[in-house]
């Protein structure tokens, strides 16, 4: 079946160290967005690739970067992870903006020591 | 601006009760609605969309929803709810662009 696939699922990390999050699609979506989800909060927009044109959110840090090498990866990274950064990281797909439903991976639930 | 409102944070219904969340939204060209369900530490299912067409939709697990425009609402139901029903819901709109809009989530609780 196509899909969105995260992993890890599962990361630890230490305050202040880099850490790298994956997400691959097998759907060939040109379309590839990344999510913050705190607990008990809806998904926040981090920053979505078009194709090779990245797009960031204009509120989202400076320390979250993202990479899209080929069409079927995309990899978040989080250059000195703060406490406040422990949350789920959604990965999601659609087959062009403004082209109906995004679908979505199962998230990386992010913990930070 | 464009916005969506999910008013009740946390519903509890009995098993083999109606439900009812409610969404209302906010945005000034025909909206694409979606909901989608989101299972504790998973990523979330699309339920339904609303693109054009019949205001009434039906979706996965036995849900359907109801595009009101004159209410800018899309509320969701399902006439007999299960307890594998327990889940977060969320309502979201989507248009052109990358915009997507999630509402803030319905937490439901199923009792026995």
């Amino acid at each position: 079946d196509a899909m969105v696939i995260q992993n890890p699922r599962y990361q630890v990390t230490q305050f202040g160290k880099p850490v790298t999050l994956s997400c691959s699609q097998t759907l060939n979506h040109n379309v590839m967005y990344w999510y913050q989800q705190k607990s008990s909060q809806a998904p926040k927009l981090l920053f979505h690739y078009y194709d090779k044109d990245f797009n960031n959110e204009a509120d989202t840090p400076d320390n979250f970067q993202s990479r899209r090498p080929n069409t079927s990866f995309c990899f978040l990274d989080i250059r000195s992870p703060g406490l406040g950064d422990a949350a789920m990281y959604l990965c999601a797909t659609s087959g062009g903006l403004g082209l109906g439903e995004q679908y979505f991976g199962p998230g990386t639930r992010l913990t930070v020591t | 601006a464009q916005s969506v409102t999910q008013p009740d944070i946390h519903i509890t219904v009995s098993e083999g009760a109606s439900l009812e969340l409610r969404c209302n939204y906010s945005y000034g060209a025909t909206p694409y609605l979606f909901w989608y369900v989101q299972s504790p530490g998973q990523g979330l299912q699309l339920l339904l969309k609303y693109f054009s067409g019949d205001t009434l939709v039906q979706g996965i697990k036995g849900f359907e929803a109801e595009f009101k425009r004159s209410q800018s609402s899309f509320n969701l139901r399902k006439p007999s709810v299960h307890w594998s029903d327990a889940a977060e819901y969320f309502c979201a709109v989507g248009g052109t662009g990358n915009q997507f809009y999630f509402g803030t989530g319905t937490s439901l609780t199923v009792i026995p």
